[in-house]
């Protein structure tokens, strides 16, 4: 079972570059949500989206963007990378079946670091 | 005041021994309260919801008290394997989305 799944897992950029982080889940959920986790920092909400075409804000929003085209895909741009943008990048997703911020999935996590 | 406060740890303890966490929390209107695991470079795991009236998965007994607004996770027989950080999540309110992050507390199981 594939569960979610994120795409690239490791990827290392300049200052100034772009990149899309992309996750996709196969469980038909609602709910999905981008996180990063920085040491000592925990993990922090960056954007989340509770349906098909609906994106919101979350805790740490500043240089990036998403979109959710699809029901079963959420992708996090990062569009001038900067080095404090170095972290490791969670996606996860839930359905309101499990309550209405019941138990997230999580994929794999990718590790991103800019230079 | 943070939202979600953890000790960070760590906490060594044999194997065999029972150990306790705690976490509070600052917003009063949270609903829903869970314990994850993350494992060293890996992903949170839920643990396990906690429940108003407490509740207990085999070795792991969650408890919630609202009016001191902190929740606890007791671990007993702990074994090498129990190894890991422990999250404490709590959600923003009725209506929200969103689940905010302890930033854990870090446990090593010792032989």
């Amino acid at each position: 079972n594939a569960g979610v799944t994120q795409t690239p897992k490791f990827r290392v950029l300049k200052t100034g570059q772009s990149m899309t982080l992309l996750c996709a889940q196969d469980m038909n959920h609602e709910y999905m949500y981008w996180y990063r986790q920085d040491p000592g920092m925990g993990l922090r909400l960056i954007h989340y989206s509770v349906g098909e075409g609906t994106t919101a804000k979350g805790e740490v929003p500043d240089g990036y963007n998403v979109s959710r085209l699809k029901k079963q895909n959420f992708l996090l741009g990062l569009e001038s990378a900067a080095p404090s943008q170095t972290s490791v990048y969670f996606c996860a997703s839930s359905s309101p079946g499990t309550g209405m911020a019941g138990e997230l999935f999580f994929g794999e996590g990718s590790r991103l670091t800019v230079l | 005041r943070k939202e979600v406060e953890q000790d960070p740890g760590p906490f060594n303890v044999p194997e065999g021994a029972t150990v306790a966490f705690n976490c509070t929390y600052s917003n009063s209107a949270s609903q829903s309260f869970f314990w994850y695991r993350q494992d060293c470079r890996k992903e949170p795991k839920l643990l396990m919801s906690v429940y108003s009236s407490g509740n207990e998965d085999g070795r792991f007994t969650a408890q919630l008290n609202r009016a001191s607004q902190y929740i606890s996770l007791l671990i007993r027989d702990s074994k090498l394997s129990d190894s890991a950080t422990y999250l404490c999540v709590v959600n923003g309110g009725a209506g929200s989305y969103q689940l905010t992050f302890g930033k854990g507390t870090k446990l090593s199981v010792i032989p």
